[in-house]
Order: structure tokens, then C-alpha cells, then sequence
């Protein structure tokens, strides 16, 4: 593994249906993220961990959730999909020091569509 | 009004021109971020910055804390230029990324 790596990249789901998420990274980053990407309104955060054993919501938070077990692994769970949570979902992450930390790094992407 | 705003939303340029995509906030930040998104892939960063400037290679980011103004330019711009330039700013306050929507660039041979 080099960076942050997502998986699946790409997944067709029925409504009503479990799915998670997986996201790795061997950058020994502290904060780790789940966006999606949605057309024209560009990344939105669902969660953020700012440190192993940490989660918080961000502004589309309902519907997903995360764990953040150890530094590397940083799952992102749809309970019961739902069409609306078709989208681009990345993960990404960073380390969070100082005043503004350092540079961003993104997952290649998992496409999922929730029919 | 969103917090971070870009512009144009859409670019076209003739190959080897020299482009600017511009970003505006209205919140205190403490960092700014741009990014490029190529279509159908995944997302880079291409400068992280807090004052001043930066340049790398044919890029160049520019940031006035002062006007809440970050400006990315390209010089010589190519076709594999071609992508979705997203600003994003690190609230000060907050810690949190807020997002801007992108500018999506068409450089054409």
C-alpha cells in the first residue's frame, strides 16, 4: 500500500441493503475523512476521526457511520441504503498538528449507486 | 452565499495560454488547499498555503489573507491541464475543510 487506498471503487446496491466502505492508509495520518461528491455541490463531509478512537459528524452525517479502531483503518457504513446516498464517496486524510496541519491526500474513489 | 466561493465555474483556453482561477471566503482561516480533479478520477492536492506564494513547476498559488483572495495560475497551459480545480480553506476557528465547488478547465489543442 502507498498512500490511501479505498475499496470497492465501484458498487450497485439494492435499497435497504448493509455496505461498507473501506479506507487504508500507511501515512501514519492522525485525521482521516469521509466525503461524497455530488454534482454541484461539490465535497461535503459525512465523518472525521482526528485521532485513532475518535469520530465526529460532519454536515451530512445521517445514515452513515464510522470507526476508527486503529491509525490506519477508517471504515465508512451505510446501514440501509437509501437512493439518496448514491454518490462519489472519498476518504482522505491528513495530519493534524500546528495551526494548520499538513497537506491533504484522497482516496482514488468508490462510485456507489443504491438503486 | 456559500463560505468559499470560486470562479468561473467553467474555463475554456487555447493551449499555452496563461490562466487564472480565482477563490473567495468569508471566514477566518488558518490554511488554504488546492486541488485537482481530473474527470472520472481521483483527487490531488496541489498546494497547501497560509500566506504568500507557491509554485511548482507551471503552477502557481497565491494568497492574500488580508482580501480573503487565493489566486491559482497556470502558465503555458496543456491539455492534460484539463480538470476541476477545487479551493478549499481550513476554518481557523472551527478546524473544519469547507469546500468550494470547483472550476472546471477545458484546454484545448
Amino acid at each position: 500500500i502507498a498512500g490511501i487506498t479505498q475499496a470497492p471503487t465501484s458498487q450497485i446496491l439494492a435499497a435497504g441493503r448493509r455496505m461498507t466502505l473501506r479506507c487504508t492508509q500507511d501515512m501514519r495520518h492522525n485525521a482521516m475523512y469521509w466525503y461524497r461528491q455530488d454534482l454541484g455541490l461539490g465535497l461535503r463531509l459525512i465523518h472525521y476521526s482526528n485521532t485513532a478512537g475518535t469520530t465526529g459528524k460532519g454536515e451530512v452525517p445521517d445514515g452513515y457511520s464510522v470507526s476508527r479502531a486503529n491509525t490506519d483503518d477508517f471504515p465508512l457504513t451505510l446501514a440501509s441504503a437509501v437512493p439518496s446516498q448514491t454518490s462519489v464517496y472519498f476518504c482522505a486524510s491528513r495530519i493534524l498538528a500546528g495551526a494548520s496541519g499538513g497537506e491533504l491526500f484522497f482516496g482514488e474513489g468508490s462510485r456507489l449507486t443504491v438503486l | 452565499k456559500n463560505e468559499v466561493e470560486q470562479s468561473p465555474q467553467n474555463l475554456t483556453a487555447q493551449e499555452g495560454e496563461f490562466i487564472t482561477i480565482n477563490c473567495s471566503y468569508s471566514v477566518g482561516i488558518s490554511a488554504l488547499h488546492w486541488l485537482q480533479q481530473h474527470p472520472g478520477g481521483g483527487i490531488v492536492s496541489l498546494f497547501m498555503l497560509s500566506s504568500g506564494k507557491k509554485k511548482h513547476g507551471r503552477l502557481i498559488a497565491t494568497i492574500n489573507i488580508q482580501e480573503k483572495h487565493s489566486s491559482l495560475h497556470i502558465t503555458a497551459s496543456h491539455p492534460r491541464d484539463s480538470a476541476v480545480y477545487i479551493c478549499a480553506v481550513l476554518g481557523g476557528a472551527t478546524n473544519k475543510l469547507i469546500f468550494g465547488t470547483g472550476t472546471l478547465l477545458a484546454v484545448q489543442p
